[in-house]
């Protein structure tokens, strides 16, 4: 089973400034199968990023999404304060054949 | 644009049944292209992936719930189901019904969740 570890745990910055979120699995991913989704409290998921790098419908563009292999990040370029929340990672994996999420990240105000 | 729906109880007992009810509107359930999903989320902790299901009724399980484990879909009613059973304290959750895109770009495939319901929150207690 494939395990996705993201870091940092929590991450504090000011509006503005510039969000690099990692997620690293514990084998390699393929980049069509890693997705990246905010979550703010109360509410359910949202996707954001799918195929390692595409933005959903909707996502603006601060957002963008990297990596292969084992490595991959969710960047937001300049944040603003609704993009405060928890950001999860998530890959599907054939062997077993399985979807998995990260544990999260937490983005907040400094 | 589509929308999901949970429904069931929020209180199920110890060593019983969980069920829950997704109700897709705004959209077919029979629509190529996506498979219906169960994600929950203990409380103050991460998303963990239940299973999923297509029209046909084809499914794919989480290993280490499988045998717990059933999902259904009605296509007459534009609904999907998912039951667990012999459910623990462990078992509580907010459980949220989702629907799996697959995306065919450039001939290849890719997929992810792209729609979410709002969430139940279910607490297995005697």
């Amino acid at each position: 089973e494939i395990v996705l570890t993201q870091s940092p745990g929590t991450l504090s910055l000011s509006p503005g400034e510039r969000a690099t979120l990692s997620c690293r699995a514990s084998q390699s991913v393929s980049s069509n199968y890693l997705a990246w989704y905010q979550q703010k409290p109360g509410q359910a998921p949202r996707l954001l990023i799918y195929g390692a790098s595409i933005r959903a419908t909707g996502i603006p563009d601060r957002f963008s999404g990297s990596g292969s292999g084992t490595d991959f990040t969710l960047t937001i370029s300049r944040l603003e304060p609704e993009d405060f929340a928890l950001y999860y990672c998530q890959q599907y994996g054939s062997s077993p054949p399985m979807y998995t999420f990260g544990q999260g990240t937490k983005l907040e105000i400094k | 644009q589509l929308q999901l729906q949970e429904s069931g109880p929020g209180l199920v007992r110890p060593s019983e049944t969980l069920s829950l009810t997704c109700i897709v509107s705004s959209g077919s359930i029979s629509s190529g292209g996506f498979y219906w999903g169960w994600i929950r989320q203990p409380p103050g902790k991460g998303l963990e992936w239940i299973g999923i299901i297509d029209f046909s009724g084809s499914t794919h399980y989480n290993p280490s719930l499988k045998s717990r484990v059933t999902m259904s879909v009605d296509t007459s009613q534009g609904q999907f189901s998912l039951r667990l059973s012999s459910v623990t304290a462990a078992d509580t959750a907010v459980y949220y019904c989702a629907r799996l895109r697959i995306f065919v770009i450039r001939g290849e495939s890719l997929d992810a969740f792209d729609i979410w319901g709002q969430g139940t929150r279910v607490t297995v207690s005697s």
